[in-house]
C-alpha cells in the first residue's frame, strides 16, 4: 500500500505570493491533518480534516487554510506568505479520526520564502 | 493546556550502548502518549505509542516506553542503540478530542 505522498516536496517563493501544497493519504484513509515544522517553534498542529469536513482547527492566522475533497485527498493554502512561514509542512492520514487512529505521515514540502 | 516537554536537546551514546530519552507531560487525564522518530528529509515515523494497560510498551525497532502517572513522564529507552537509530525523536500527547502536541524533540548522535 503506498504511503502518505506530498507534492511538491521543494517550492520556493516571494514575500507576498501564496502558495498550495498537496497531499494524498494512504487509501482509504479519510482523515488528514497538517503541521507546520520549524527549528524555532517545532512541530506545530495546523488543521485536521476527516470526510471533507475541518474538525480541528490549530492556532495559526487566517492566511493558512486547507481543504479535503471527497477522494480524501488534501491541500493547505497560504497566502500572502510571510519570511516566517518557511517550514517544513507535514501531512499526516489515518483511517480514522481520534487519537486512538494511529496516524502516518509523508516526507513533508519544505517551503522557503524569499 | 496540554504541553510536553523534552528535557535533552541532543544527546550522544556510543553504538551498544544503552538509551533513555526524556519525556513529561502535562494534562489534566490520562493522556494518549507517543514516542515518534524522524530521520534526515523525512516524515515522521510512530516508534509506540500508549493509551492504556500495561504501563510498559513495546514498539518498533527494540524500543520501549514506561507511563509512569506519578511523575507525568513517558521515557523512551532501548537497550542497545544501533547507527541507524541516529535521528531527531519527539513525544506527542493527546487528549480526547485534541489535536496533537509534540515535544521540541531530542536529537540523537550515535558514536561508532
Amino acid at each position: 500500500k503506498a504511503g502518505v505522498t506530498q507534492t511538491p516536496r521543494y517550492l520556493i517563493k516571494t514575500r507576498g505570493q501564496q502558495v498550495t501544497l498537496s497531499c494524498s493519504p494512504i487509501s482509504g484513509h479519510r482523515s488528514v491533518s497538517w503541521y507546520q515544522q520549524t527549528p524555532g517553534q517545532g512541530l506545530q498542529f495546523l488543521f485536521e480534516y476527516f470526510s471533507e469536513t475541518q474538525r480541528n482547527k490549530g492556532n495559526f492566522p487566517g492566511r493558512f487554510s486547507g481543504r479535503q475533497f471527497s477522494n480524501s485527498r488534501s491541500e493547505m493554502n497560504v497566502s500572502t506568505l510571510e519570511l516566517g512561514d518557511s517550514a517544513l509542512y507535514l501531512c499526516a492520514s489515518s483511517s480514522g479520526q481520534g487519537a486512538t487512529y494511529e496516524q502516518y505521515f509523508g516526507p513533508g514540502t519544505r517551503l522557503t520564502v524569499t | 493546556a496540554q504541553s510536553v516537554t523534552q528535557p535533552d536537546i541532543h544527546i550522544t551514546v556510543s553504538e551498544g550502548a544503552s538509551l533513555e530519552l526524556r519525556c513529561n507531560y502535562s494534562y489534566g487525564a490520562t493522556p494518549y502518549l507517543f514516542w515518534y522518530v524522524q530521520s534526515p528529509g523525512q516524515g515522521l515515523q510512530l516508534l509506540l505509542k500508549y493509551f492504556s494497560g500495561d504501563t510498559l510498551v513495546q514498539g518498533i525497532k527494540g524500543f520501549e516506553a514506561e507511563f509512569k502517572r506519578s511523575q507525568s513522564s513517558f521515557n523512551l529507552r532501548k537497550p542497545s542503540v544501533h547507527w541507524s537509530d541516529a535521528a531527531e525523536y519527539f513525544c506527542a500527547v493527546r487528549g480526547y478530542g485534541q489535536n496533537f502536541v509534540f515535544g521540541p524533540g531530542t536529537r540523537l548522535s550515535v558514536l561508532p
